[in-house]
């Protein structure tokens, strides 16, 4: 089976824009998890789609949103991006909602804002 | 606030030496718990995890962890690294999935 895979890898973007990551998770699986991942900070837990309801959020402002396809392919859209968005985000898929479920990652999208 | 902890930031072994990385947790209710690994260049992949039964729980390249209620404590063991072993280990807990801030182990040769 392939892999996660995110798109696009690589993104600059200045302050005040917004940006749109997208997300394909290994094939049968119904969860997504975004993750944003800095030096700074570690790992941050962002929300868990599945079955295209949002069934958990981490402590992120409203500017982080997203949403959940009924293919299971998820986006994530950062509005009004501040200097502090840098990071790598990662999505992860699993084939249930969190909850002694394995997720698989992806390699992320790097994100850098100017 | 629920919360998992890791000891260790950089951690240093030669071949051979036996590893233990710390993992404390800090919320009660159901607990899983996981290790992840990120190999240099690699995407994040799972170790091992703990959801119930045995409290001993082994992954994958001979990795082991023990989840101690009494402690809130599930570090991860291995009786001997290797220089492929070196990586980033993340500690995770999934009721809320709190990652732990990772610890660096560079195994030489």
């Amino acid at each position: 089976k392939a892999g996660v895979t995110q798109t696009p890898r690589y993104l600059i973007k200045t302050r005040g824009q917004q940006v749109t990551l997208s997300c394909s998770p290994i094939s049968g699986h119904r969860s997504v998890s975004w993750y944003q991942q800095t030096p700074g900070q570690g790992l941050q837990f962002l929300f868990e789609y599945f079955s295209e309801t949002q069934r958990n959020k981490g402590n992120f402002p409203g500017r982080f949103s997203g949403r959940q396809f009924s293919n299971s392919r998820s986006e994530m859209n950062v509005s009004t991006l501040e200097l502090g968005d840098s990071a790598l985000y990662l999505c992860a898929s699993s084939l249930g909602s969190l909850g002694g479920e394995t997720q698989y990652f992806g390699p992320g999208t790097r994100l850098l804002v100017l | 606030a629920q919360s998992v902890s890791q000891h260790n930031h950089h951690v240093i072994l030669s071949e051979a030496a036996s590893l233990e990385l710390g993992c404390n947790y800090s919320y009660g209710g159901t607990v899983n718990l996981f290790w992840y690994v990120q190999y240099p260049g690699q995407h994040l992949q799972l170790l091992l995890k703990y959801f119930s039964g045995d409290p001993l729980v082994k992954g994958i390249k001979g990795f082991e962890a023990e989840f101690i209620k009494s402690k809130f404590s599930f570090n991860l063991r291995k009786p001997s690294v290797q220089w492929s072993d070196t990586a980033e280990y993340f500690c995770a807990g999934d009721n809320d999935m709190r990652f732990g801030a990772g610890t660096r182990l560079t195994v030489k040769p």
